[in-house]
């Protein structure tokens, strides 16, 4: 068993739908990170969190330390966030534990 | 620079052959990561620097994997007579300083395949 797992690990959505994508780790963390992947592979942090939620833009981010869970809300869904959402996790040192990624993909 | 930058982009070569990829991080960044993503996988951790620290090699997959970083900025990570399950994204990420609640900025990758 993974980490890290994530789910689901594909999502289509229709364009303007509401999507969450969950991360679940089974490691005592310091920091979750949320990651986006574009085709061709170019990483961009999203979100980095310790507790609580977070909130930029469209992106939602909220963790619950005790159940060792966070998802990724993702409001008025538009084609050009269409990528790969990656979670990753700091276990007290500078390595990532990195989930596999969910492939979303958002219709016009 | 503006964000971390690698190069190539993209790279074909031939079995058996020698590669070197390169990193450059973020001006003033002290820690530096490289990663590797196989087609379909995670992300899996190859090599970490920390200003002069020796680095931790630990996610090495073969002797064939080296990393250097010179000057305490720019890395090459060399891959020795490849193989073709070295075909993947090479990813190179750096951060301000290391821990676990620094914020890690990533580049674009260098697409390796190897035919």
């Amino acid at each position: 068993k993974n980490e890290v797992e994530q789910s689901p690990q594909n999502l289509t959505a229709q364009e303007g739908e509401f999507i969450t994508i969950n991360c679940s780790y089974s490691v005592g963390i310091s920091a979750l990170h949320w990651l986006q992947q574009h085709p061709g592979g170019g990483i961009v942090s999203l979100f980095m969190l310790s507790s609580g939620k977070k909130k930029h833009g469209r992106l939602i981010a909220t963790i619950n330390i005790q159940e060792k869970h966070s998802s990724l809300h993702i409001t008025a869904s538009h084609p050009r966030d269409s990528a790969v959402y990656i979670c990753a996790v700091n276990s007290g040192t500078y390595k990532y534990i990195f989930g596999t990624g969910t492939r979303l993909k958002v219709l016009a | 620079g503006a964000g971390v930058s690698q190069s190539p982009s993209n790279k074909v070569t031939e079995k058996g052959k020698d590669v070197e990829l390169r990193c450059d991080p973020i001006s003033g960044h002290t820690a530096l990561y490289w990663y590797r993503q196989s087609l379909g996988q995670g992300l899996e951790f190859l090599i970490y620097f920390q200003g002069n620290s020796a680095p931790d090699k630990s996610g090495l997959p073969s002797d064939r994997f080296s990393a250097e970083r010179t000057g305490g900025s720019v890395s090459t990570l060399t891959i020795q007579r490849t193989q073709q399950e070295d075909s993947a994204v090479y990813l190179c990420a750096s951060s301000l300083m290391a821990g676990a609640n620094t914020e890690a900025f990533f580049g674009q990758g260098t697409r390796l395949t190897v035919v």
